[in-house]
């Protein structure tokens, strides 16, 4: 059974800094990309980033580059997600998601999410 | 990384079909077959429910279908019932690795 389960929301000031975690078991990770995805409270889905199954490939939506940084270890089966120079609009729930693969773009499973709050 | 536009609700008795538009451009929905649907009910994660415009995962029902034309997607769901009461949102691929949502569609079953 897949399984996806993210870990290290917390509420943090606006400027600081926080690294989402992503623990993944029940495939193969290394032959998967990787996306987070996030969701405001109340709000609808944004795509913020993908990695390719070795790392060495990134790519970020507009709202994220140059402040976010995601990276995996596939040694560890884990996806991550440093996050700098928050701000308020990026409180929401953060969802890892594994990529369906075969050149196909679609999340096909998904984890429970872990919430970042950016608040003074 | 314009986000896809999808009708804010829609509705129908148990039973009916209903359909539910996404909206794009010519640079995601409409320049490629990389469009997918999810379904998240209320403080749960999102479903993959259709993806490529038209294929079904695995243990999703074939009451759900989806469809594109032009710069326009849609998802179909047939013989609605009570548990298909949920949000909806579409996503396309659209180049350079980037992925924008549509903004969301409440479905209510009467």
């Amino acid at each position: 059974e897949v399984q996806l389960v993210e870990s290290g929301g917390v509420v943090v000031q606006p400027g600081g800094s926080l690294r989402l975690s992503c623990a993944a078991s029940g495939f193969t990770f290394d032959d998967y990309a990787m996306h987070w995805v996030r969701q405001a409270p109340g709000k609808g889905l944004e795509w913020v980033s993908l990695i390719s199954w070795d790392g060495g490939s990134t790519y970020y939506a507009d709202s994220v580059k140059g402040r976010f940084t995601i990276s995996r270890d596939n040694s560890k089966n884990s996806l991550y997600l440093q996050m700098n120079s928050l701000r308020a609009e990026d409180t929401a729930l953060y969802y890892c998601a594994k990529d369906i693969g075969t050149g196909g773009w679609a999340f096909d499973y998904w984890g429970q999410g872990t919430l970042v709050t950016v608040s003074s | 990384q314009s986000a896809l536009t999808q009708p804010a609700s829609v509705s129908g008795s148990p039973g009916q079909s209903i359909t539910i538009s996404c909206t794009g451009t010519s640079s995601d929905v409409g320049s490629y077959n990389l469009v997918s649907w999810y379904q998240q009910h209320p403080g749960k994660a999102p479903k993959l429910m259709i993806y490529e415009v038209s294929k079904r995962p695995s243990g999703v029902s074939n009451r759900f279908s989806g469809s594109k034309s032009g710069n326009t997607a849609s998802l179909t769901i047939s013989g609605l019932q009570a548990e298909d009461e949920a949000d909806y949102y579409c996503c396309s691929y659209a180049g350079s690795s980037t992925s924008p949502f549509g903004g969301g569609t409440k479905l209510t079953v009467l």
